[in-house]
């Protein structure tokens, strides 16, 4: 079974220091990974995602994400964090072959402080 | 362009009652997916539509049920509405094809709330 998990629910991180936001997977077939964003009261806004290639991958807002696929991991990052980063981030995972859907972690809320 | 848009935005309804909830995607996709966040969850997958027919279907009971209409826009109905049912609803769109890598981009979701 497809599963993602997201092992903490907060990370707190100073405005203009290195962020780190992970993620673990688990599917049985290839995996296609996505990263969302949330804001208060508003839906997923996107960004980024690996399917296949360079294992770096680059989004939206500067923020990029590492597939490690010997740890099945794919962490979020970003070199240095705004306080308008402050939000909750989504991994989510689907099984390049077999589904169409995608599963869900239960986020991370990034509290960044001035 | 228009990103996925979603009505309505807030709704309220009492245990027993019925709804539909509407979702129209961004220009270009062909394909809806739905899905329900719980307070302080992650999404969950309900189904997917494409060519106006189920394609998938997640761990939800028959009173959810949808519709995707030929200009690709969709419903989604929910029958005997039950107090865990309160949600926020989100919807979907992407391109044509199982398999695809396309992304799944979603709207700002509807928020039920069942008394």
């Amino acid at each position: 079974a497809q599963s993602v998990a997201q092992p903490e629910d907060q990370v707190n991180v100073a405005e203009g220091n290195p962020l780190t936001v992970k993620c673990t997977y688990s599917v049985s077939g290839n995996p296609y990974l996505f990263w969302y964003v949330q804001y208060p009261n508003r839906g997923l806004q996107f960004l980024l995602k690996y399917i296949t290639g360079d294992n770096l991958v680059k989004g939206s807002y500067g923020f990029e994400a590492e597939f490690n696929k010997s740890q099945t991991s794919f962490h979020l990052k970003k070199p240095s964090a705004l306080v308008s980063d402050s939000a909750l981030y989504f991994c989510a995972v689907r099984d390049a072959y077999n589904t169409d859907k995608l599963i869900f972690g239960t986020g991370t809320r990034l509290q960044v402080f001035p | 362009d228009a990103g996925v848009t979603q009505s309505p935005t807030h709704l309220i309804k009492t245990r027993g009652q019925q709804v539909t909830l509407r979702c129209s995607p961004k220009s270009g996709h062909d394909t809806v997916s739905w899905y329900q966040q719980a307070l302080g969850q992650g999404p969950q997958f309900i189904f997917q539509y494409y060519e106006e027919e189920e394609r998938q279907r997640g761990n939800f009971p028959d009173r959810f049920s949808g519709h995707q209409f030929p200009n690709y826009s969709s419903e989604l109905n929910v029958n005997a509405l039950l107090l865990g049912d309160s949600a926020l609803y989100l919807c979907a769109s992407s391109s044509t094809g199982q398999g695809s890598t396309d992304t799944q981009y979603f709207g700002p979701g509807t928020r039920l709330t069942v008394l």
